[in-house]
């Protein structure tokens, strides 16, 4: 079984362009998550969706960030414009049930200069 | 509010124990889990406690929880230098948003 694979691994782009980062979860889980990890401090929830529908987007910063989540298989997370600190790694997860085990992918690593 | 603590760094020599503490606020946390996060890779869950359980033991790890601090802990026995990595804890409570932790890093020395 193919794990969360996150696209690009690595995104250098100056402050005002935008930028999107794609999860495809596990096969079959409905539930999937974003969280980013700026500066080295602790890793924050940014959103979940159960399916393509929005659960829970109260750690989404500002709305330079869009999520989606069409047809309810691979997400994208957009950031536009993006600010300086944006900087940081965005990790996705995925689930097959809410509450249980969430497996995370290796993460996109983002720079904005 | 919703806050998780652990010291930044660790470092110990190989084959010795080591011990990664973490702290927690939100005492309606229903599971705490420990990642383990190597360079370069996502993060892997190592083990997890119910917070009706004061420790578990799976292989080389054992997790301590300690409720009425608010106070996990998770030691590594006969420390390997495969086990450098990153740390970190995370709380679950009524949704199903994790909440982590700075990170431990772990560094094992020969």
């Amino acid at each position: 079984e193919a794990g969360v694979t996150q696209f690009p691994s690595h995104s250098v782009i100056e402050k005002g362009q935008t930028v999107t980062l794609r999860c495809d979860p596990i096969s079959g889980h409905d539930n999937l998550y974003w969280y980013r990890r700026v500066m080295g401090k602790e890793i924050k929830f940014l959103l979940h969706f159960v399916k393509e529908s929005k659960q829970d987007e109260s750690g989404m910063p500002n709305n330079r960030f869009l999520a989606e989540r069409t047809g309810g298989t691979y997400s994208t997370l957009k950031v536009q414009p993006a600010e300086l600190e944006d900087s940081g790694v965005y990790f996705c997860a995925s689930s097959r049930l809410r509450g249980y085990e969430q497996f995370f992918g290796p993460g996109t690593r983002l720079t904005v200069l | 509010g919703e806050d998780v603590e652990q010291s930044l760094f660790l470092s110990v020599r190989e084959g010795d124990s080591s011990v990664i503490n973490c702290t927690y606020t939100d005492s309606s946390s229903t599971y705490l889990y420990w990642y383990k996060q190597e360079p370069g890779a996502g993060l892997q869950l190592l083990t997890y406690i119910f917070s009706n359980m004061d420790m578990k033991q799976d292989q080389r790890l054992t997790v301590l929880l300690n409720k009425k601090d608010k106070h996990l802990s998770l030691r590594i026995a006969d420390t390997q230098t495969g086990d450098s990595a990153i740390y970190f804890c995370a709380e679950m409570g009524d949704t199903d948003k994790l909440i982590f932790g700075t990170g431990t890093r772990l560094q094992v020395f020969p």
